[in-house]
């Protein structure tokens, strides 16, 4: 199972909004609405942001909003604070369930 | 609170084994699906295993089929790992990860523990 494939860095200015694609194929982002994004500090565990593609667990902000276009999902974020500085991965549910993760995202905030 | 505490790692030659647990606490574990995930040092995360409320049913990535053993024990609320065959490439910290039930098909990982790593070397 290859990797969903993401920019390996993306950045923008305090009050920007950025966009992190996420590309995959037709047995996995395209298959099903189940991509997910995190967000992970160094040292820290990931912490889930979307989920079902564009939903948000409680307490995360609604700076933070996905969607998906064929075996494409975007995370955009707005608004971009400093604490947004992170790494992001996406992940999605295959068709052989299993799941499958993004090389991940580095966000710098400028 | 939900509590995910893993446990095992260590420094482990070639070819050897190592048994990683995870500790669940705050939440009804028997009812719930979860997941091993690992990340190599300075890499992405990589889905390892999964297994399912009763442990009947077991998936594993291509890259530890074979070698790692997915198990619980809902009556100690503990997942396990067993990992044989130890190659270079299996260093990482692995995590335990419970799916959102929010999620249609409980398949995002909302909780995630601390990490343990595993060091295969000589």
């Amino acid at each position: 199972q290859s990797a969903l494939t993401q920019p390996a860095s993306v950045s923008g200015s305090p009050g920007q909004s950025i966009t992190i694609s996420c590309t995959g194929t037709s047995s996995d982002v395209g298959a099903y609405n189940y991509v997910s994004w995190y967000q992970q500090h160094p040292g820290k565990a990931p912490q889930l942001m979307i989920y079902d593609v564009s939903k948000r667990p409680s307490g995360i902000s609604d700076r933070f909003s996905g969607s998906k276009s064929g075996n494409t999902a975007s995370l955009i974020i707005s608004g971009l604070q400093a604490e947004d500085e992170a790494d992001y991965y996406c992940s999605s549910y295959t068709r052989s369930s299993t799941w499958v993760f993004g090389g991940g995202t580095k966000l710098t905030v400028l | 609170e939900v509590q995910l505490v893993e446990s095992g790692g260590g420094l482990v030659q070639p070819g050897g084994s190592l048994r990683l647990s995870c500790a669940a606490s705050g939440f009804t574990f028997s009812n719930y699906e979860m997941n091993w995930v690992r990340q190599a040092p300075g890499k992405g995360l990589e889905w390892v295993s999964y297994i399912d409320s009763r442990g009947s049913t077991i998936f594993y990535a291509d890259s530890v089929k074979g070698r790692f053993t997915i198990s619980r024990d809902n009556s100690k609320n503990s997942l396990y790992l067993q990992m044989n065959s130890l190659r270079a490439e299996d260093t990482a910290v692995y995590y335990c990860a419970r799916p959102n039930p929010n999620s249609g098909g409980w398949r995002a990982f909302d909780y995630w523990g601390q990490g343990t790593l595993v060091t295969v070397s000589s």
